[in-house]
């Protein structure tokens, strides 16, 4: 069974880090990109970023709102996905999930985690 | 950046079918941009539906169907089912980075 677990969420002060974990199980983690998507409270998803697999590179994109202060990486020998989020800011507040795939290939997005939430305040 | 928008709300009645979409402030839409649409109930992660425009995931239901419509991504809904009310939203491809829609709430009344 496929699952996808974060970890790390907590309540952090503005330009603090903080790194969440995205530990899969059920399937081979390194064939596969992993995306973060985030939702503040009440409001819409929004897309932070992915990494692809070692296959294709490894390489990541990041939303605009995160780039230089999101990193993503990924450990496929513990089948574990980061995300390292510097320099956070009150609306960084939200919870982030992690997906299994992104934009490309097949069912992309087809598990998620249940989602951890960071609260960034004073 | 892309702005990506769509319905902020629709109303349809059981049994009707409903057509969201979602735009692209780049332009219009196309395969390219990769379209994938979600369902979201409250306090739950979302659900993928569709993914590349008009592909089906196994879990699918029949009664959702994906495509290109008027230069817009579009999510259809045939035969709607009360269990359907919720918010959908799609995310398209852009330039490397990919864009949720702000969702659309669709009521089934």
């Amino acid at each position: 069974e496929v699952q996808l677990v974060e970890s790390g969420g907590g309540l952090v002060q503005p330009g603090r880090s903080l790194r969440l974990s995205c530990t899969a199980s059920g399937f081979t983690f390194g064939d596969y990109a992993m995306t973060w998507v985030r939702q503040a409270p009440g409001k819409g998803l929004e897309w932070v970023g992915f990494i692809r697999s070692k296959t294709y590179g490894g390489t990541t994109e990041y939303a605009a709102s995160v780039k230089g202060r999101f990193t993503t990486s990924r450990d496929d020998s513990k089948s574990i996905a980061y995300l390292q989020m510097n320099s956070l800011k009150t609306e960084d507040t939200a919870v982030y999930y992690c997906t299994r795939g992104y934009y490309y290939g097949n069912t992309p997005f087809d598990y998620w985690g249940q989602g951890t939430l960071v609260t960034v305040s004073s | 950046q892309t702005v990506v928008t769509q319905e902020p709300s629709l109303t349809v009645s059981p049994g009707g079918t409903v057509t969201l979409t979602c735009a692209s402030s780049t332009g219009a839409v196309t395969s390219g941009y990769y379209a994938n649409w979600f369902q979201q109930k409250p306090g739950q992660a979302p659900r993928a539906l569709i993914y590349s425009t008009s592909n089906k995931h196994s879990w699918t239901p029949a009664r959702f169907s994906g495509s290109l419509l008027g230069g817009k991504a579009a999510l259809t809904l045939s035969g709607v089912q009360p269990e359907d009310e919720a918010e959908y939203y799609c995310l398209l491809y852009s330039g490397g980075a990919q864009v949720f829609g702000g969702g659309t709430r669709l009521t089934v009344l």
